[in-house]
C-alpha cells in the first residue's frame, strides 16, 4: 500500500526542548516536503527535497530544519521549539515534476508550552 | 507574496444541489491548480488537477480555469453529505495553498 508515515502522531513538549518528526515514504518518490496547518491560514510550506542531499525553503523555514539523507525519509528538527511552532504538521511525497502524484502524511500535532 | 485567496466560509449547500467553490491567485504565471479535499482531522486528498484554461469533469467534480482572470473554481454537482469537508486551492509547483472553504452540505 502506498503510504506516508509520521511519527509521533501527537506530541506535547516544552519550550527549547529539540524534537525531531519522521516522515517516510514507500513510493520511491524524488521530492518530499513539509507543511504546517493553522486555523485560517491553511498550508504552508516549511521545507523541501527534490533528491537525496538537495533541500530548499519553503515559505516559513525559520525555527526549523530538515535532512534527506535517503530517498524514503526526510525528518523535521526543531532545535529549540517555541509556542509559536505550535500546530498541525504534515509530510507530503510526490514524483518530482508530477504534483497530481502528491500524497499527504496522516499529520503531527504539535503543543509547544 | 505570491497569494492564494479562498472564501473561508462556511458554505452551506442542501443535498442534491451544485456546490460551487473560487479561489484566486496572484501570481500571473502559474500553471498548475489542484483542488483537495480535507475532512476533520484528516489530511487532504488530491480530488482535481487543471493546466489549461477551460474545464476539467470527473464525475461529479468539474474543475474551471481562467488564466486571464486568475481564478480557478470547483463544482461539485449533486452535492451528499459526504461532500462535507474543507476544499482547498493550491497553486504552482511548490504547492502555494488557500486557507481552504468549509463546505456543509445539508441533507
Amino acid at each position: 500500500e502506498a503510504q506516508v508515515t509520521q511519527n509521533p502522531r501527537y506530541l506535547i513538549t516544552v519550550t527549547g526542548k529539540k524534537l525531531t518528526v519522521t516522515c517516510s515514504q514507500n513510493m520511491n518518490h524524488e521530492y518530499m516536503s513539509w507543511y504546517r496547518q493553522d486555523p485560517g491560514l491553511g498550508l504552508r510550506q516549511i521545507y523541501y527535497s527534490m533528491n537525496v542531499e538537495v533541500t530548499d525553503k519553503g515559505d516559513v523555514p525559520e525555527g526549523y530544519k530538515v535532512s534527506r539523507k535517503e530517498k524514503r525519509n526526510f525528518p523535521l528538527i526543531l532545535e529549540s521549539p517555541s509556542p509559536n511552532q505550535t500546530s498541525l504538521y504534515f509530510c507530503a511525497s510526490r514524483d518530482r515534476g508530477r504534483q497530481e502524484t502528491q500524497y499527504f502524511g496522516p499529520g503531527t500535532r504539535l503543543l509547544v508550552l | 507574496q505570491k497569494e492564494v485567496e479562498q472564501n473561508s466560509g462556511p458554505l452551506s449547500v442542501p443535498e442534491g444541489a451544485i456546490a460551487s467553490l473560487n479561489c484566486t491567485y496572484s501570481d500571473r504565471g502559474s500553471q498548475s491548480f489542484f483542488w483537495y479535499r480535507q475532512y476533520s482531522g484528516k489530511s487532504p486528498e488530491l480530488i482535481m488537477f487543471i493546466y489549461s484554461n477551460g474545464d476539467k469533469e470527473d464525475g461529479r467534480f468539474t474543475a474551471q480555469l481562467n488564466k486571464a482572470s486568475q481564478y480557478v473554481s470547483l463544482l461539485i454537482r449533486d452535492s451528499q453529505p459526504s461532500d462535507s469537508a474543507t476544499y482547498l486551492c493550491a497553486v504552482d509547483n511548490h504547492m502555494r495553498f488557500g486557507a481552504g472553504t468549509r463546505l456543509t452540505v445539508k441533507p
